[in-house]
């Protein structure tokens, strides 16, 4: 079966400050990982793809088989980045399946 | 990327009734996917609406309840059937197009 945990509901740090969302999957599979984010009032949207091996907004994640996980991490903080991620993998079928969330606060 | 678009972006709506949400796309999509977003809550998905054929459901959503139509590539609907206050909710169509999903802006349902 496929799933995605993330076991923070919030993580709240300071400005500047290095930040890491914690991900892990359950798939049989080779997945295909992504991480959405939801900035206030604004839709879904696509941050990064694991394929793609890419910085967006200074955001990385590496994709670790060996430990099943997707962590999200940024060295430096901004305010701007105050929103809810979520943590996704798409499996069988093109569906996607999404983890619970988490809403990252970044305070100055 | 494709441009989602749903209507109606909110409604109150009284138990019993139903309610039935459009979805349109800019472009000619193969797969449409409906997700359910209940406060506080991950994104859940109801159905996979391909057009030509019978939506594929998941575990815990039927036909009866969430009938949907998918007219053609750029078009499907949801139907909340029969409410009532736990299908108060925001329920988000997507497509996926290279491998990403792509979402409308939302249907915010309260149902009293």
């Amino acid at each position: 079966a496929q799933r995605v945990t993330q076991p923070e509901k919030l993580l709240s740090v300071f400005k500047g400050a290095p930040v890491e969302l914690k991900c892990n999957y359950s798939y049989s599979g080779s997945p295909e990982l992504f991480w959405y984010v939801q900035y206030s009032r604004q839709r879904l949207q696509l941050l990064l793809r694991h394929i793609s091996r890419e910085s967006i907004k200074g955001f990385t994640a590496d994709l670790n088989k060996g430990e099943t996980s997707f962590h999200l991490k940024k060295p430096f903080a901004q305010e701007e980045d105050s929103a809810m991620y979520y943590c996704a993998l798409r499996g069988g079928g093109f569906k996607t399946i999404f983890g619970a969330g988490t809403r990252l606060f970044v305070k100055a | 990327s494709a441009v989602i678009s749903q209507k109606p972006s909110r409604d109150i709506c009284q138990r019993g009734t139903s309610l039935t949400i459009q979805c349109q796309v800019d472009s000619q999509v193969t797969m449409m996917f409906w997700y359910r977003q209940q406060p506080g809550q991950s994104l859940t998905l109801i159905a996979t609406a391909n057009q030509g054929s019978e939506a594929t459901y998941e575990s815990g959503f039927v036909i009866d309840k969430f009938p949907i139509s998918r007219p053609n590539l750029t078009f499907s609907t949801l139907t909340v059937s029969n409410m009532s206050p736990e299908d108060s909710s925001i329920y988000l169509c997507s497509v996926d197009e290279q491998e990403t999903q792509y979402f409308g802006p939302g249907t915010r349902l309260l149902v009293l």
